[in-house]
């Protein structure tokens, strides 16, 4: 069972927003601002869409963003492409050079 | 440009060694954590553990310390996950992963399929 709890699925229609929560603790998440998101499409690597909180990567849409209250991290999707059907997986940073994943969202694009 | 290849699907009975590898390339290997990644079929990621390469420093998810050991080759820039006794249980896939200087993981391998059976 992991430490950060994502909601299993979410879904959106084309062109519409879907934000998706990943709720940790004082210990991982509320504790420092070392959040990242990554996507991963089926038989694919994870690749990394946002990090700490609210930045992205070189090359990622910014369609894509973040955000953070209290012990609750999201990513938000804006303008959701058909492409934009994956897993996501948010991470969070729990010292000792050590990292915590959150259980996975499956995004549906209807 | 920034790679990590690792090395191809392993097919092992319980009870064998196994040690798996994860070649870089195009940066300063002894200057980034490189992390390992465990994912069972059809489940989530799941963080084993990270070393750094300059100094072999290493750190483990305890809920895989002692289950294996993550080391480094820095005359071939490749880390390693190994195992001495694999059990059906550890067949999944496992993805090596470089860690930025902010703790995220910016480049990934395509991923180790290791599949355990009798």
């Amino acid at each position: 069972q992991s430490a950060l709890t994502q909601p299993p699925a979410a879904s959106g229609s084309p062109g519409q927003s879907v934000t998706i929560s990943c709720t940790g603790t004082s210990s991982n998440i509320g504790n420092n601002n070392y959040v990242s998101w990554y996507q991963q499409h089926p038989g694919k690597a994870p690749k990394l869409m946002i990090y700490d909180v609210t930045k992205r990567p070189s090359g990622v849409p910014d369609r894509f963003s973040g955000s953070k209250s209290g012990n609750t991290a999201s990513l938000t999707v804006s303008g959701l492409q058909a492409e934009d059907e994956a897993d996501y997986y948010c991470s969070s940073y729990t010292g000792s050079n050590n990292l915590e994943f959150g259980g996975g969202t499956k995004l549906t694009v209807l | 440009e920034v790679q990590l290849v690792q090395s191809g699907a392993e097919v092992k009975k319980p009870g064998e060694s196994l040690k798996i590898s994860c070649q870089t390339s195009g940066y300063i290997f002894t200057n980034f954590w490189i992390g390992w990644v465990r994912q069972l079929p059809g489940k989530g990621l799941e963080w084993m553990g990270i070393i750094y390469p300059g100094d072999s420093d290493t750190r483990y998810n305890p809920s895989f310390q002692g289950q294996v050991t993550i080391s480094a080759d820095n005359s071939i820039s490749t880390a390693y996950l190994q195992w001495s006794s694999v059990k059906a249980t550890d067949t999944a896939i496992y993805y090596c992963a470089r860690r930025a200087a902010a703790p995220r993981l910016d480049y990934w391998g395509r991923g180790t399929l290791v599949t355990v059976s009798s």
